[in-house]
């Protein structure tokens, strides 16, 4: 069964970078996309970008200019950074696995709050 | 881009059947079949229910279908159940090869 989760600070400053791992368990990295997604409270969710095994990335075009998604298959994790904060950024965010269009497997999900 | 429009909310009694829509554009759900659904209880990951418009992955049960025409994608739950209410968010690929999301729409059983 294929796990995922979340790792990373929960409190991150204004203007600092924002970085989070997912850690992949369960079942190779390779052949999938893996996603990163957020839900900022109160409000729905909202696709931030994937990586593929091979490391070619696409982002949101609303966050292309602050976001970086890299992997490291051989330790099967893969990793978020978003660079200058805002408390707009405060959300929880989720890692997935992507196969084709769809998300099939999902992390639990990790707050991330954003203030001085 | 902008995100899939679907209806805010929802309702209805157990037993009977809700559909949920999910509007988008040439440029996204109606570009390919590549549309999603997933059910989302508040503090829980959110789980697949339908892929590629109308399959339902292993476990999911049939009362949920998906259907699609032209840039309107659909989700029908049949036989309501108390379990059910929960979020329901779509998602398309694009032809930008990116992921967007509908805002989510809110089931509530009766």
């Amino acid at each position: 069964q294929v796990q995922l989760q979340e790792s990373g600070p929960g409190l991150v400053k204004p203007s600092e970078t924002l970085s989070l791992t997912c850690t992949v368990s369960g079942g190779s990295m390779r052949g999938y996309f893996w996603n990163w997604i957020r839900q900022p409270p109160g409000k729905g969710l909202e696709w931030i970008g994937y990586i593929y095994h091979t490391g070619s990335t696409n982002y949101n075009p609303s966050l292309k200019s602050r976001v970086t998604i890299s992997v490291d298959t051989s330790r099967n994790h893969f990793s978020l950074k978003m660079t200058s904060v805002t408390a707009a950024d405060t959300a929880v965010y989720y890692c997935a696995r992507g196969d084709g269009g769809n998300s099939d497997y999902w992390g639990q999900g990790t707050l991330v709050t954003v203030s001085s | 881009q902008s995100a899939l429009t679907q209806t805010a909310s929802v309702s209805g009694s157990p037993g009977q059947s809700i559909t949920i829509s999910c509007t988008g554009t040439s440029s996204d759900v109606g570009a390919y079949n590549y549309v999603s659904w997933y059910q989302h209880h508040p503090g829980k990951a959110p789980k697949l229910m339908i892929s590629d418009v109308s399959n339902r992955p292993s476990g999911v049960s049939n009362r949920f279908s998906g259907s699609k025409s032209g840039n309107t994608a659909s989700m029908t739950i049949s036989g309501l159940q108390a379990e059910d209410e929960a979020d329901y968010y779509c998602s398309s690929f694009t032809i930008s090869s990116t992921l967007v999301f509908g805002g989510g729409t809110k089931l509530t059983v009766l």
